[in-house]
């Protein structure tokens, strides 16, 4: 198994521009989300999805759409890059379908797409 | 909004010294999960814990969960070169899909 995988592993974007960051899991995983990673400020929710058909946002989704047309893949939208989305972003999947049940599922987070907005 | 505050943000010790990293919030969490993670990697799980109270051993590492599930810390005994690295706690809250995560701690352990 590949786990979760992520391209490209280093952007560079003009502001306004817009781009997709890819993100693909090979094990059969229900839940997927995407990461943003900023200094001194750990990792933060920014969209996530229960299975195929089905997203919802986290704590910070403002500037970017996601969808999840098959289990296999998770795709991050930027639609008009700005500055402020200059960060690490991390794509992670886990088996967990219930939100009632207290999650002890693991996490597998792929190697981070390192993106910086001029 | 939900936070998890970590202390302390930034830790160099020698090798062989002992160390805790906290984890605070004044939300509760059904469960509660440590991760670490490498310069250019993604969070690797360390740990979950699920009840109040709950102490769990991973070799040298001691990981707790506060009685009232609002807090929690990671014990480092001896620590080695090896344990270099950046600590991670996340919160899951029953009734959502999300985890939230801690603002981190650093550690740099000199041989």
């Amino acid at each position: 198994n590949a786990g979760v995988t992520q391209t490209p592993k280093f952007q560079v974007l003009k502001t306004g521009q817009s781009m997709t960051l890819q993100c693909a899991q090979d094990m059969n995983h229900e839940y997927m989300s995407w990461y943003r990673q900023d200094p001194g400020m750990g990792l933060r929710l920014i969209h996530y999805s229960v299975g195929a058909g089905i997203t919802d946002q986290g704590e910070v989704p403002n500037g970017y759409n996601v969808s999840r047309s098959t289990t296999e893949d998770f795709p991050l939208r930027l639609l008009s890059a700005a500055p402020s989305q200059t960060s690490v972003y991390f794509c992670a999947s886990s088996p967990s379908t219930s939100p009632y049940a207290p999650s002890t599922d693991t996490q597998y987070f792929g190697p981070g797409t390192r993106l910086t907005v001029l | 909004t939900q936070l998890l505050e970590q202390s302390p943000q930034f830790l160099s010790i020698q090798e062989g010294e002992n160390l805790t990293v906290y984890c605070n919030s004044s939300s509760v969490f059904s469960s509660l999960q440590w991760y670490r993670q490498e310069p250019g990697e993604g969070p690797v799980l360390l740990v979950t814990v699920v009840t109040g109270g709950e102490v769990k051993k991973l070799k040298r590492l001691t990981f707790q969960f506060g009685d009232a599930r609002k807090d929690s810390s990671l014990h480092i005994t001896a620590a080695q070169p090896g344990d270099t690295g950046l600590y991670l706690c996340a919160g899951f809250t029953s009734g959502t899909y999300k985890y939230i995560f801690g603002t981190g701690t650093r550690l740099k352990v000199l041989a």
